[in-house]
């Protein structure tokens, strides 16, 4: 069965790096893209961005430029969300989420990890 | 950008049927996508492509898309469907590509 499956809960001080880790399993890694969500205490779902699994070219929407990197490693079916310089209103739970095409759409995100809850505070 | 608008709460006696609303600029052109969250826990895919159900998703769950509303509909309601509902939409002529609307909490009175 699918498994989206992601690192623990993470405590950081302002201005320090985080490395979150969504590590696939029961499909092929390779065929599906992986979106980034967040979701700020309390709030709604808000896109971060894809990354294309196969060519590991990655897309930010608004918002998340600049300190915000995507990457994959193919070979352990897992991608990855980094964070630098991490400020106080990045606490949030990010989640991974696999993108699947059906017959209408592109754009439908069917599995999600457990989500990851990062936690900046001095 | 594209804005997806959903009431803030709806409440429903047991049994009965719910129904949640998703606002938004001819999202009858669009294909709309439907997730459940319960506290503390990842979204779950309920409805997708405007009416069609994944696997394992009961049937009391449907959707319908027309005009300026999509709206989900959750019949013969349970405890169990007390969660946060949200609508979401690929829009490509927005930052944003991928829309997730405002968020609807359902509480089964």
């Amino acid at each position: 069965q699918v498994q989206l499956v992601q690192s623990g809960s993470e405590l950081k001080k302002p201005g320090a790096s985080v490395k979150v880790s969504c590590k696939a399993s029961g499909y092929t890694f390779t065929s599906y893209a992986m979106n980034w969500v967040r979701q700020a205490p309390g709030q709604g779902l808000e896109w971060m961005g894809w990354i294309n699994t196969n060519s590991g070219n990655p897309t930010y929407a608004q918002g998340f430029t600049g300190r915000f990197v995507f990457s994959l490693d193919t070979s352990v079916s897992t991608a990855y969300l980094q964070i630098s310089s991490l400020k106080a209103e990045d606490t949030a739970v990010y989640y991974c989420a696999r993108r699947y095409c059906s017959s209408a759409s592109c754009a439908v995100f069917d599995y999600w990890g457990q989500g990851t809850l990062v936690t900046v505070s001095s | 950008s594209y804005v997806l608008t959903q009431p803030p709460s709806v409440s429903v006696a047991p049994g009965k049927t719910a129904r949640i609303t998703c606002g938004g600029n001819n999202i009858g052109s669009k294909s709309v996508h439907w997730y459940q969250q319960k506290p503390g826990q990842a979204p779950v895919l309920v409805v997708y492509d405007d009416s069609d159900r994944p696997s394992g998703i009961p049937e009391r769950f449907s959707g319908s898309n027309s005009g300026n509303t999509a709206t989900l509909t959750i019949s013969r309601v349970e405890a169990g469907d007390e969660a946060d509902y949200y609508c979401q939409v690929w829009d490509s002529s927005s930052d944003l590509l991928y829309v997730f609307g405002t968020g609807t909490k359902v509480t089964v009175l």
